[in-house]
Parts: C-alpha cells; sequence; structure tokens
C-alpha cells in the first residue's frame, strides 16, 4: 500500500462549482497532516494544516479521519485561480526532523 | 515575507559530471531538507539537516548525494557523479522547528544528458 494515496484526477469543475479532494495515509502513528498546493512546474505551496477537529480557511475546508486514516479537503466556490495539483501530506513518523511524505497529487481545473 | 532562495533555476550537465544546487534557507530557520520530483512523479524527501549534521536520508540519498551548510546562510546540494536518472526538480525547504511548516524555494531544474 501507498503511504499516501490521492485520486490522481483531474477534476474539471466550472468556477463556483464545491469539489472534494479524498486522501489515505498507511502509517497509522503518522502525526501531522496538511494540504499542499502545487502549481505547474513551481514549488509546493502550503495551502493548511488538518488538525484533528477540522479546520476552515475561508472557502476551504480540511478534515481528519484518524481511525480510517482519511483525509479530506473540500473548496467551495471554486475560482478559475484554484486550478492547481493538490497535494496531501503526511509527516513521517520516525524520521526525527519532520520529513514530509508526499501523495502524487490530484489535478484540479476549474473553467470559467 | 521572506522567502527560501534557490539557484541556479535550471541546470543542464553531461552525465558523469558533478553538479552543486545552492538554496538560501530563511533566515531565522534551523532545520534544512532537500526533496526531488522527477517529472510527472511525487515529491520525495531526499535529507534533512540539522546543527551540521544529516538528521535522516531516504534510500535515494545514496554516495553520490551530500549536503554542506558552507557559510551561515548557504545550503548545498551535491551530485558527485550525475546519471540520467538524477533528472529532476531539486527544491529545498526549511522550518523554524522539527515539524514545523516547511517553506519551499522555487526549485532548481536539473537536466542531465
Amino acid at each position: 500500500r501507498k503511504e499516501v494515496e490521492q485520486d490522481p484526477g483531474p477534476f474539471n469543475v466550472p468556477e463556483g462549482a464545491t469539489v472534494a479532494f479524498n486522501c489515505t495515509y498507511s502509517n497509522s502513528a503518522s502525526q501531522s497532516f496538511f494540504w499542499y498546493r502545487q502549481d505547474c512546474r513551481k514549488e509546493p505551496k502550503l495551502l493548511m494544516s488538518v488538525y484533528s477537529s477540522g479546520n476552515e480557511d475561508g472557502r476551504f475546508t480540511a478534515q481528519l479521519n484518524r481511525a480510517s486514516q482519511y483525509i479530506s479537503l473540500l473548496i467551495r466556490d471554486s475560482k478559475l485561480s484554484d486550478s492547481a495539483t493538490y497535494l496531501c501530506v503526511v509527516n513521517r513518523i520516525g524520521g526525527s526532523q519532520g520529513n514530509l511524505i508526499f501523495g502524487k497529487g490530484t489535478k484540479l481545473s476549474v473553467k470559467p | 515575507e521572506p522567502e527560501v532562495t534557490q539557484t541556479p533555476s535550471h541546470q543542464v550537465t553531461q552525465m558523469g559530471q558533478e553538479v552543486i544546487l545552492r538554496c538560501v534557507p530563511i533566515s531565522n530557520h534551523l532545520y534544512f531538507y532537500w526533496y526531488r520530483q522527477i517529472l510527472g512523479q511525487k515529491v520525495e524527501f531526499l535529507v534533512s539537516f540539522y546543527n551540521n549534521e544529516i538528521s535522516e536520508k531516504s534510500e535515494i540519498f545514496d554516495d553520490q548525494f551530500s549536503v554542506e551548510r558552507p557559510d551561515g546562510s548557504n545550503f548545498t546540494l551535491k551530485i558527485r557523479s550525475t546519471k540520467l536518472e538524477d533528472s529532476a526538480m531539486y527544491f529545498c525547504a526549511s522550518s523554524e522547528t522539527s515539524g514545523d511548516t516547511q517553506y519551499f524555494g522555487p526549485g532548481t531544474r536539473l537536466t542531465v544528458l
């Protein structure tokens, strides 16, 4: 089983749509979870951390289910500028310095 | 806003040559990392560095790779004898503390011919 698994997409949605990304991770001892976004040929940029109680930042809502080892990201009222690849990222346990394990990403295209 | 910088943005080299990729982490950060991303694939951890020594390295980081902090600002990744399969984007990242948010540089695209 892959360490971090995501639906590869692509998701093609119209502006204003709500879109949901799902992710599963294999190491039950993982402690930190993130969503990064990556534009084409650019560096990953932190979108938001994911907390056990779930958290929201404007149009973005992240959820974590430790029992199912499942992470989600919901984008409401999607904008053209949301077009990017969304990376599910987990902090490696056993590594002393917080090394990150990335999923392969889900590509999102928001169309006018 | 402080940011991680990397040079060069694109490096083309011949197979077997040595390359050095350079990074300037955010100034008050203490933890440094190198990741790579082969075209079309996921971002992969290479090595982490703290207190002037390697903290952890992946199986990718073999004897051909080395890292160094030659002065108070630069953090370098050296590939001793490049192979075709080393062609990738190499990202440097830094964080203030262990487990803290990692900020990524813009990357160096390495092309090995």
